[in-house]
């Protein structure tokens, strides 16, 4: 079955500390791969994407994320992190072809203390 | 201003009783999605449509139901059906459900007592 891990459901970090989140996914196909990041009673925005060509890819706000094919995963990195970073981040994957729909994962909760 | 709207916000429903979440766009967008978002879950996709007049059923669709009469309108009701309904609501649309991004609206609260 098609599904998208995230494998920290929370982290905390103090500020200027390196950030990895873990996300993996099961599908065997081209895939477009997605991270979404939720602050606090704001609406899910969409931090950075991957569709083709350069496996690292650079976000807003400092974010990147490294695809590995062979390893299924997208990870979501920041070198330092700041309290405004506090959100939820969420992992998300579009199954295209006959079942066409966007897949999330759990989501990973970050809190950064100041 | 592009985007999407969701009403209400929050929403208070005697148990038993059926409630429409209302969610519109007005992005052109051919894809619309509903999930709940429940603490530690993450979203759980309920219905989808990529068409008009056409939805397809999610990995939790047991207790709601859609419809696609408009591109802009893709309302969610959920039934009396639904074991566990107080929940976060979050509509969604993309132009293309592969090659875009999604686009979100600030979600509906609703409360069943």
């Amino acid at each position: 079955a098609q599904s998208v891990s995230q494998h920290n459901h929370h982290v905390i970090l103090s500020e200027a500390a390196s950030l990895e989140l873990g996300c993996n996914y099961s599908y065997g196909g081209t895939v477009n791969l997605f991270w979404y990041v939720q602050y606090p009673g704001q609406h899910l925005q969409l931090l950075l994407k991957y569709f083709s060509g350069d496996p690292l890819v650079k976000g807003i706000k400092g974010f990147e994320a490294e695809f590995i094919k062979s390893k299924f995963s997208f990870n979501l990195r920041k070198p330092s992190v700041q309290w405004s970073d506090t959100a939820e981040y969420f992992c998300a994957v579009p199954f295209g072809g006959r079942d066409d729909k966007i897949i999330f994962g759990k989501g990973t909760r970050l809190h950064i203390l100041p | 201003d592009g985007g999407i709207t969701q009403s209400p916000k929050y929403l208070f429903r005697k148990e038993g009783q059926n409630v429409t979440l209302s969610c519109e766009q007005n992005l052109n967008h051919d894809a619309m999605y509903w999930y709940r978002q429940d603490p530690g879950q993450g979203l759980r996709l309920i219905y989808y449509s990529q068409i008009v007049n056409d939805f397809q059923k999610g990995d939790i669709a047991e207790g709601y139901s859609v419809s696609r009469e408009k591109k802009e309108s893709f309302p969610l009701t959920v039934t009396s059906a639904q074991k566990n309904p107080t929940a976060f609501y979050l509509c969604a649309s993309s132009g293309d459900t592969g090659n875009t991004e999604a686009f979100f609206g600030q979600g509906t609260r609703l409360t069943v007592v």
